[in-house]
């Protein structure tokens, strides 16, 4: 199993641009998380989907983000247009329940907006 | 607001003796608890977790003890390995808000061979 993926590992980019990041879960689960990861804040949770439907948004900070799960196998989360604060690592994690005891993280992707 | 705290950025401990990793909360209503282990450019691992009907569980090398009236949770290693080395997390869920986990900051452990 190759886990879950995440592309890309990092990236550059100048404020204002759009930002989209990508992520395939582990076949067969059935729950998936985006995070950011900061220095001061640690791990957030932006927003999860069970089933590919939207549970919990509430994280998300602003209208600049926004998340989708078209499909079982793939989501994205984008940021438009990207500013310099949300630089971070951000991770997607899968899970084969809702019942959130386990969950399988990708290796993150590192943004930099300058 | 953080409601899971990891007080110690960083933690260094020699091969063989015990690395005890500490978090705090402040929500009563946290009724799991998970430890994640961390190492540089991969994503967290699951390391080991509690129910907050216990006081205890171990698996291994690994304890993890709570302490509902301090509000307190810790992980034990014992024996350390430089293997060990890794930023750990520690995360609690507040079953009232669907099941949403809350993170800590992650406390950097090194074990000195």
């Amino acid at each position: 199993d190759a886990g879950v993926i995440q592309s890309p590992r990092h990236e550059v980019t100048e404020m204002g641009q759009e930002v989209t990041l990508r992520c395939k879960p582990i076949s067969g689960h059935n729950s998936l998380f985006w995070y950011r990861q900061t220095m001061m804040r640690g791990l957030e949770l932006l927003i999860y989907f069970n089933n590919n439907v939207p549970i919990d948004d509430s994280g998300m900070p602003e209208d600049r983000f926004s998340a989708k799960m078209p499909n079982a196998s793939f989501s994205t989360l984008k940021i438009q247009p990207s500013e310099p604060r949300d630089s971070a690592v951000y991770f997607c994690a899968s899970s084969p329940t809702a019942g959130w005891h386990e969950q399988y993280f990708g290796p993150g992707t590192r943004l930099t907006v300058t | 607001d953080q409601q899971v705290k990891q007080n110690s950025p960083s933690l260094s401990v020699q091969e063989g003796r015990i690395s005890i990793l500490n978090c705090d909360y402040t929500n009563s209503m946290f009724d799991y608890f998970l430890w994640y282990k961390k190492y540089p450019a991969e994503g967290p691992t699951f390391l080991i977790s509690i129910s907050s009907i216990k006081d205890k569980n171990e698996d291994g090398r690994f304890t993890v003890f709570l302490n509902k009236s301090a509000k307190h949770l810790s992980l034990h290693i014992v024996p350390s390995q430089p293997g060990d080395s890794a930023v750990y997390f520690c995360a609690a869920r507040d079953l009232n808000t669907g099941n949403q986990f809350y993170f800590g900051t992650g406390t950097s452990l090194t074990v000195i061979p």
